[in-house]
């Protein structure tokens, strides 16, 4: 079964610093989808990136990028000159096969002024 | 224009009352999602139906139905609301495949008294 595990339940940082969050998973399937979801207080879930584990590269949305470690089934996001409308909850989650995502328990992301 | 929307927004009850949730994709999509948000922010997917096929069905209990009379559509019909029901309720869609992304809705907070 696959599981997804955030270790940081919640983070600070200031504002125009680069923050990094974690993720591990856990898959028995070599074909995989990887993603980051981010959650205002507005409740929207909103796609931040993406990664497919057959691409070595990892992918990159301006200020935010992943940092993909297949062996280590590692999946962190990193945050450049962070700002304060990155303030959200950040879900990873994984998909394989049968469509459903899979999410880790969530990371509160606080950008301080 | 709105890519998933969902209806009402918000949703406050008894316990023991039988409520629904529309939502509609204006996406193309062929696959729709029912993912439920618990208090600690867990999210876990209930149901998917590929071209009005149900396709997942976690261990949800019976009183939630989900129904699809169109490719655009997936409602969520709960009978007997329990206090335990509450939560906020999101809706996705997505082409159908791993690797296609889920889209979300703007999630129904519904609270059971």
């Amino acid at each position: 079964a696959q599981t997804v595990t955030q270790s940081q339940p919640e983070m600070s940082v200031q504002e125009a610093e680069t923050v990094t969050l974690s993720c591990t998973y856990d898959t028995s399937e070599n074909n995989y989808y990887l993603f980051w979801y981010k959650q205002p207080p507005s409740r929207q879930m909103i796609l931040v990136i993406r990664q497919e584990a057959y691409k070595q590269q990892n992918a990159t949305e301006n200020r935010f990028s992943v940092n993909f470690q297949k062996a280590a089934k590692s999946f962190s996001l990193k945050i450049s000159d962070s700002q304060l409308g990155d303030t959200a909850m950040y879900f990873c989650a994984s998909i394989q096969g049968a469509q459903k995502l899979v999410f880790g328990q969530g990371t509160r992301l606080t950008i301080n002024p | 224009d709105t890519a998933v929307s969902q209806t009402p927004k918000y949703l406050v009850t008894q316990m023991g009352n039988d409520k629904s949730i529309k939502c509609e994709q204006n996406l193309g999509h062929d696959t729709m999602y029912w993912y439920k948000q618990d208090s600690k922010k867990f999210l876990k997917i209930m149901f998917s139906y590929n071209n009005k096929e149900l396709i997942i069905n976690e261990t949800v209990p019976n009183r939630f139905s989900p129904k699809s009379p169109d490719k655009a559509h997936l409602n969520l019909h709960i009978n007997s609301l329990e206090l335990g029901d509450s939560a906020v309720y999101f809706c996705a869609s997505s082409q159908s495949g791993a690797r296609e992304t889920q889209y979300f809705g703007p999630g129904t907070r519904l609270l059971v008294l």
